[in-house]
């Protein structure tokens, strides 16, 4: 296992384009987290689900943002028409609901739009 | 709702002083606290909680229930200490996600 997997590593758009990243946990884990990253701020939370139940979603999560989890294993993060204020570090974790250790997280995927 | 304060964005050090990271937060309840460190060009990883006690790279953490505050601390600053440091809350078993602080830069200087 090498951990929490996120493709693409970056993605440049034009504005009002859609984009998808997808994130891959650690297997073993039935918790996946989705997080926003902007320069100058910690880790905001956006969603999470527990196997393929989507648990809690944050008010930052507009309607232009949707994520899945199908079969409870890899997740999607689709964002339509995007905006410039979408430009962001989009972090991807995984944890366990045994024993609480905290999350391991993603190398990310940067977003651009331009 | 949970909050993380962490004051300082810049904390600047001479290699071999001690450090302090400081971290405050709110919340009514017993609280699960994290550090996490994130180093040049690498991805975010947990450093300590502080349910474990334990030290890592030198770093330790207590909880101060009355002061609400969970201040990472380590003696002697080395240089590959410099990184992004970030305080988190959860409350207990993990059934909320994890609450991030704004995070503080530490600069050790040679």
């Amino acid at each position: 296992d090498t951990g929490v997997s996120q493709n693409p590593r970056h993605k440049i758009t034009k504005r009002g384009q859609n984009v998808t990243f997808r994130c891959d946990p650690i297997s073993e884990h039935n918790r996946l987290y989705w997080y926003r990253q902007t320069l100058g701020q910690g880790p905001e939370f956006l969603t999470y689900f527990q196997n393929e139940a989507q648990l809690e979603k944050s008010r930052l999560l507009s309607d232009r943002f949707s994520a899945e989890r199908p079969k409870g294993s890899f997740s999607t993060l689709e964002i339509q028409r995007t905006e410039q204020g979408d430009s962001a570090m989009y972090l991807c974790a995984s944890g366990g609901t045994g024993e609480w250790n905290g999350y391991t997280f993603g190398s990310g995927t940067r977003l651009t739009v331009v | 709702a949970q909050r993380v304060t962490q004051p300082e964005k810049l904390l600047s050090v001479f290699k071999g002083a001690p450090v302090e990271l400081k971290c405050n937060y709110s919340y009514s309840g017993s609280p699960e606290l994290f550090w996490y460190v994130q180093y040049s060009r690498q991805r975010l990883q947990l450093l300590l909680r502080h349910i474990s006690r334990e030290s890592i790279k030198g770093f330790t953490a207590d909880l101060n229930k009355g002061e609400t505050s969970f201040h990472l601390k380590k003696p002697f600053a080395q240089e590959e200490d410099s990184a992004m440091y970030y305080c988190a809350l959860s409350t207990p078993s993990g059934n909320t996600p994890l609450v991030f602080g704004k995070g503080t830069r530490l600069s050790v200087i040679a």
